[in-house]
């Protein structure tokens, strides 16, 4: 299965955008890319996937480069509540969610 | 209920002893995993049900590791004769259908499992 890596920690100062990025150079053209957070003691959440192209949702916008060898979660003014760790996963049909979790990155928001 | 509910939220046994963690799916769902978490790491895929059956079980650490799941819903993972190497949070997650585009995995809160 294709692996992820990501940087172990990151900081930001609140309302300011953070981008966090997830490199997957071994993906394949089946692979959706994935993202969840994960706030302290609590279940995963998910938070935004997507293909090739980039995606906006209510929570983030996801980057994806063209050779769709790496991305970037762009979260636009981060608050408090956005310090967790975010997992950047691939998922295809074929892997019945067999996911590798890495362990991602831990964001601090600072005030 | 609206989301995965799991019980017991913690569990502290004794080495040796079995314990039963229960998931409650979201209703409707058809998929639901199983998941390790130990402390200070990323998840560990344990295993999957499509329905009721488990076409992948690979996950399971050891024999001493079971899961069910009955009626498409409520679904308890089973570990016999608990080791201290068992401590963990186990999360259950489901979701809608099996496929990689829209079966976004809604998780519960996990139940923490402490051997003593």
């Amino acid at each position: 299965d294709a692996k992820t890596t990501q940087p172990n920690s990151m900081e930001s100062n609140e309302e300011e955008p953070v981008h966090l990025p997830c490199n997957h150079s071994t993906i394949s053209g089946t692979d959706y890319i994935h993202w969840y957070r994960q706030l302290p003691s609590q279940g995963p959440e998910y938070v935004i996937h997507g293909l090739t192209s980039n995606v906006n949702n209510r929570m983030a916008s996801l980057a994806i480069a063209e050779d769709r060898k790496s991305s970037t979660l762009i979260l636009h003014r981060a608050t408090l509540r956005d310090a967790a760790v975010y997992y950047c996963i691939l998922m295809n049909a074929g892997n019945n969610r067999k996911l590798i979790w890495g362990l991602g990155t831990s964001l601090a928001v600072n005030p | 209920g609206a989301g995965v509910s799991q019980s017991p939220s913690n569990k502290v046994t004794e080495k040796g002893k079995d314990v039963e963690l229960r998931c409650d799916p979201i209703s409707g769902h058809t998929a639901l995993y199983w998941y390790r978490q130990r402390l200070g790491q990323g998840l560990e895929f344990l295993i999957y049900f499509q329905g009721n059956s488990a076409p992948d079980k690979s996950g399971l650490p050891s024999d001493r590791f079971s899961a069910e799941r009955t009626g498409e819903s409520v679904s308890t993972l089973t570990i016999q004769r608990t080791q201290q190497e068992d401590s963990a949070v186990y999360l259950c997650a489901s979701s809608l259908v099996a496929t990689a585009n829209t079966g976004e995995l809604f998780f519960g809160e996990g139940s923490r499992l402490t051997v003593l």
